[in-house]
């Protein structure tokens, strides 16, 4: 079955850690994304790519990295610099980076900061 | 400015009844995409509908359907025969061209709460 997946779902890191979230997916897809949900709020984005080795900042990159260096892979590393991390992390992917394309998500992880 | 507003806070209805879930948008681009995602309580983004700007004929897709009013920016979506299935947050969503790139900006959401 194609489809994205995200591990782990659950996360807890103590203070000052750093911590990589996975993004896995095997549709093909050319286009990726991370996206950042607080409790009550819409999604807000991290970071994209449009193509391997090659991504963007979105609306809310400070503490946070990323890296493309496989087509089916997109990390996130959230860094000790990121100031509230306790959030619901989504991963997304779309077959183009074109405005009609429609992204599909992967189940999430929950971080919390300890 | 915020590019997508949804006012509703929470919205209850009868099981196999229709609701509508309001969505008002801000763009100054004549090309732009409109997506409706639900996410459930276990969190995942669910697609569900989608609008271009250039489609005359509003979106269907099953019991979902979405009421475009370009002038009044709107896109509405309208969900018939509720089932308790349905109770979850409804996230309004646009893609706009922006330049080689373009980002989904998401609303803050309306909660949907079917009644049996």
């Amino acid at each position: 079955d194609g489809g994205i997946t995200q591990s782990p779902k659950y996360l807890f890191r103590k203070e000052g850690q750093n911590v990589t979230l996975s993004c896995e997916q095997n549709l093909n897809h050319d286009a990726m994304y991370w996206y950042r949900q607080d409790p009550g709020q819409g999604l807000r984005l991290i970071y994209y790519s449009q193509i391997v080795n090659d991504f963007q900042k979105g609306d809310i990159a400070e503490g946070y990295s990323v890296s493309r260096e496989k087509k089916e892979s997109f990390p996130l590393t959230v860094t000790s610099a990121q100031k509230n991390p306790t959030a619901f992390y989504l991963c997304a992917s779309s077959i183009s980076g074109g405005f009609l394309a429609e992204q599909f998500f992967g189940p999430g992880t929950r971080l919390t900061v300890l | 400015a915020q590019k997508i507003t949804q006012t509703q806070p929470g919205m209850f209805v009868q099981e196999k009844e229709a609701v509508t879930l309001d969505c008002t948008y801000d763009t100054s681009d004549q090309s732009y995409g409109l997506f409706w995602y639900k996410q459930p309580s276990s969190g995942e983004m669910i697609f569900l509908i989608y609008q271009g700007s250039y489609d005359e004929q509003n979106a269907t897709e099953g019991r979902y359907s979405l009421n475009f009013q370009k002038a009044r920016k709107s896109a509405n979506l309208v969900i018939s025969a509720s089932q308790l299935g349905d109770s979850a947050m409804y996230f309004c969503a646009m893609r706009e061209p922006t330049g080689a790139n373009s980002k989904l900006t998401f609303g803050k959401g309306i909660t949907l709460s079917v009644r049996p």
